[in-house]
């Protein structure tokens, strides 16, 4: 059974910075690109990031280059999300993806962990 | 970036109720097009990848149609489990794109 599980969420003030990970089991991970997908508070869903199953290549949406880096350990089964220069927009539930054999389609996720920058 | 403009953004429907949501595209993404459903405090699932295909273990009462910049998601005959928020997603170019949703609701 396919199972992600969302950690590293907290409480941050604006400017700091968090990394999140995603432990993955149930699949064989390095063949599966992984996302991140973000959702505020009673709104709706946002791609934030995603990483080839290798992890040689890495995609952004466009507001967030440069402050988010994505990355995995294929060895330990882990996807992060290192987040920098935190604003309050970014406060949001994250959740982990797994996509399906058609790239794109993420058919496996996390329950998400809970990000809030504020002062 | 692809927009995903999705309607009607709310709606309020019975059991046993046909319903249709459409999602248009900014441009031509061809077929690459998934929907979602989302309960409250729960992780999305995917229902419909591809426009048309539907994912394992979702009712046949879910069905997608549509290529090109036009799409709709019908629920055939709503059933009390869907009442639900539904999201269109476009993997035709990156970044991917999520439309803004559509929250069914009970009438």
């Amino acid at each position: 059974e396919v199972q992600l599980l969302e950690s590293g969420g907290a409480f941050v003030q604006p400017g700091g910075s968090l990394r999140l990970s995603c432990a993955a089991s149930g699949f064989t991970f390095s063949k599966f690109v992984m996302s991140w997908v973000r959702q505020a508070p009673g709104k709706g869903l946002e791609w934030v990031s995603a990483v080839s199953g290798s992890g040689d290549k890495s995609y952004y949406t466009d507001s967030l280059k440069g402050r988010f880096i994505i990355s995995r350990d294929n060895s330990k089964n882990m996807v992060y999300l290192q987040m920098n220069s935190l604003r309050a927009g970014d406060t949001a539930l994250y959740y982990c993806a797994k996509d399906s054999v058609v790239q794109g389609v993420m058919n496996h996720w996390g329950h998400g962990t809970l990000v809030t920058v504020s002062s | 970036d692809i927009q995903l403009t999705q309607s009607p953004s709310a709606l309020s429907a019975s059991v046993g109720d046909r319903v249709t949501i459409t999602c248009q595209a900014s441009q031509d993404i061809t077929n690459s097009l998934n929907w979602y459903q989302q309960k409250l405090g729960e992780a999305p699932k995917v229902l419909i990848y591809g426009s048309s295909n539907l994912e394992t273990g979702v009712p046949s009462r879910f069905s997608g149609r549509g290529s090109g910049t036009d799409f709709t998601l019908t629920i055939s005959s709503l059933q009390p489990e869907d009442f639900a928020t539904y999201y269109c997603q476009q993997y035709g170019s990156l970044p991917l794109t999520f439309g803004g949703g559509t929250k069914v609701e009970m009438k």
